[in-house]
This record gives structure tokens, sequence and C-alpha cells, in this order.
């Protein structure tokens, strides 16, 4: 399946984090999305094939990488406290495919 | 702007009665619907979906309902377990896009004994 580290992250406001993401084997789509409390998942961005493609409404501060071992990281810079949120992954085989997600990184600002 | 809204944030069943979720949505572009379970400490499962040139797909004991028109969806449950229990999410997309779900805000089931 889809995994995720870690499983819970505690960072100061202005810092920086990198949250981790293993995707399903042959996967080569993989999107992220953010939780905050009492909502639903927001799109932050998507990356097919190494190459962004295609971002919600987030700050640069928010960017991404995806490498060719089935593995991706989110890094947010300059943290603010309304970054605190759930983060979860999601992988497909394609682009327009099923999203399998991960259990997520619950991120905590202080 | 929320484009996809579920107006219930809860809901208690009984055990073998139906359930039924709503969702609306004011994008007339989203052209496929989905249903994602979320248990506690786990990410979203997917359920069922149906695309906008249906109006009824059913998988089990799970239905879910278009209406194009007045741009709403619903799923229906029956008969509905206690394992059933969870926040269900409704979540919507533009093929033509392909990078993006749009997701409402959830509903927590509860289904009694």
């Amino acid at each position: 399946g889809v995994t995720q580290s870690p499983t819970h992250l505690i960072k100061t406001r202005g810092q920086q984090v990198t949250l981790r993401c293993s995707s399903q084997s042959g996967h080569n789509t993989v999107s992220w999305y953010q939780q905050a409390l009492g909502q639903g998942p927001q799109f932050i961005f998507q990356y097919y094939r190494e190459e962004e493609n295609g971002r919600g409404n987030f700050p640069p501060r928010f960017s991404g990488l995806q490498f060719p071992n089935d593995s991706s990281e989110l890094n947010v810079n300059a943290l603010e406290l309304d970054d605190s949120a759930l983060y979860l992954c999601a992988s497909s085989l394609g682009l327009g495919e099923k999203l399998f997600f991960g259990s997520g990184t619950q991120l905590s600002v202080l | 702007d929320q484009q996809v809204k579920q107006n219930s944030p809860s809901l208690s069943v009984q055990e073998g009665r139906i359930s039924i979720l709503n969702c609306d949505y004011t994008n007339s572009m989203f052209d496929y619907f989905l249903w994602y379970k979320k248990y506690p400490a786990e990410g979203p499962t997917f359920l069922i979906s149906i695309s906008s040139i249906k109006d009824k797909n059913e998988d089990g004991r799970f239905t879910v309902f278009l209406n194009k028109s007045a741009k709403h969806l619903s799923l229906h449950i029956v008969p509905s377990q206690p394992g059933d229990s969870a926040v269900y999410f409704c979540a919507a997309i533009n093929t033509g896009t392909a990078s993006k779900l749009t997701f409402g805000t959830g509903t927590r089931l509860q289904v009694t004994l």
C-alpha cells in the first residue's frame, strides 16, 4: 500500500518540514492533500512521472518532489500555525485512475 | 468557495436500517463523483463512484444516485452495519483536468446496535 512517514510531527512556526511518502509499486502518479480539522482533504499538488501536473490554491512555500523509486516528498517552508493539519499522500496507476491513500502525517505547528 | 458540500456533519442510524448520505455540488464541469470512507488514523479508502452519464451505480450494499439537474448525489447503505461507522467523504472531479479531487467536508456515520 501507500505508506507515509512520520505519522506525527511537531514543529515550531518558521521552521521547515519534509514529509515522505512511499507509493504502491508501479504507480506513476502521486497527489498530496491537506486535511484541516473538520474539513475535507484539500488538493495541494500532483506529480506525474516526476513532474508537477497540477497545483491547488497553496503558496509556493509548499513544494514537492517525486523520485523514480516510488518515493516522494512534500516540503513546507516557513511554517505557519494554519499549516497544522493531516497531510495525505495518494498514489495511482496513472492520471485519472483511482487514488490509494496513505494514513497521513499529522503535523502540529506551535 | 465550497464546490462540494455535505450539509450533514453527522448521522446516526440503527443497525439493519438504511443510511442515506447526501452531497451537493456547484461546479457543472464535474463529471465523475466518488465516495470515500475514512476510519480514524487511516487514510480515506475508495467506496463507490459514478459517472455523470449514469444516474445510479450499485455495489453490494452500497448504491450511489446522481441527479445532475439538481447537482445532487446520495449514497445509500442497505442494510447498515456497525462496521460502516466512519466518516464518509463525497468527492468530485473534472476528468478533463484529471489532476485533483474536490472533497466535501464529510459526514460522520454512526451505526448503533
